[in-house]
């Protein structure tokens, strides 16, 4: 089945300076690659997704990229601010139509 | 529109006892998904419905553990014989609306505490 890691599980930023987590996964045939922010108390909300016909996709401040050779995805947060402190998954909808996450990464931004 | 619910948001019990966590998904949904998360880890796959198709139960942690999805709405977890590893918070999640989308939207998640 889909295994996804996510890497790497902590990371601590200043205030304004981007962000890189990176993800890899196992099946070759997932073709859809959400990310979700997890705030304290409360449940994973998606802020990003990329399907497999996409390399890059980008929204405001955030941005997904997708290499399908190697099986990697990479979520880039830019000019970060200290709402972005969350806990970021990334997760993969494998063939067989469930999605697995990966670990986690706390992110947090140093004013 | 009304999201995901979770009900109880929070529940106590006894090691050895049985508990029932309930989980309504957005009206339309055809997919439905429970995971388990423990404290400050990532999110655990434990089952996923998918209109009237059989279950992926292939990550339910042992057979004290079941879930059954009525009218192919409401969905309930049963674990039975609670065990204190069983804490955790339990988040339910929802998606396929009336688009092709596959975005999941998940409930607010049930805190499990086994004492």
């Amino acid at each position: 089945g889909e295994n996804v890691e996510q890497h790497p599980s902590t990371l601590s930023v200043q205030e304004g300076d981007s962000a890189v987590i990176k993800c890899t996964y196992s099946d070759s045939a997932s073709n859809y690659f959400p990310w979700y922010k997890q705030e304290l108390g409360k449940g994973p909300q998606l802020i990003i997704d990329i399907r497999s016909n996409v390399g890059e996709k980008k929204d405001q401040r955030i941005a997904v990229t997708l290499n399908k050779t190697a099986k990697h995805f990479s979520l880039h947060i830019t000019e970060t601010q200290p709402e972005d402190s969350a806990v970021y998954f990334c997760a993969a909808r494998s063939s067989a139509s469930k999605i697995i996450f990966g670990s986690g990464t706390r992110l947090s931004i140093r004013p | 529109g009304a999201g995901v619910s979770q009900s109880p948001s929070n529940k106590v019990t006894e090691k050895g006892k049985d508990v029932e966590l309930r989980c309504d998904p957005i009206s339309g949904h055809t997919a439905l998904y429970w995971y388990r998360q423990s404290l400050g880890q990532g999110l655990e796959f434990l089952i996923y419905f998918q209109g009237n198709s059989a279950p992926d139960k292939s990550g339910l942690p042992s057979d004290r553990f079941s879930a059954e999805r009525t009218g192919g709405s409401v969905s309930t977890l049963t674990i039975q014989r609670t065990q204190q590893e069983d804490s955790a918070v339990y988040l339910c999640a929802s998606s396929g609306g009336s688009g092709t989308t596959h975005e999941q939207y998940f409930g607010p998640g049930t805190r499990l505490t086994v004492t």
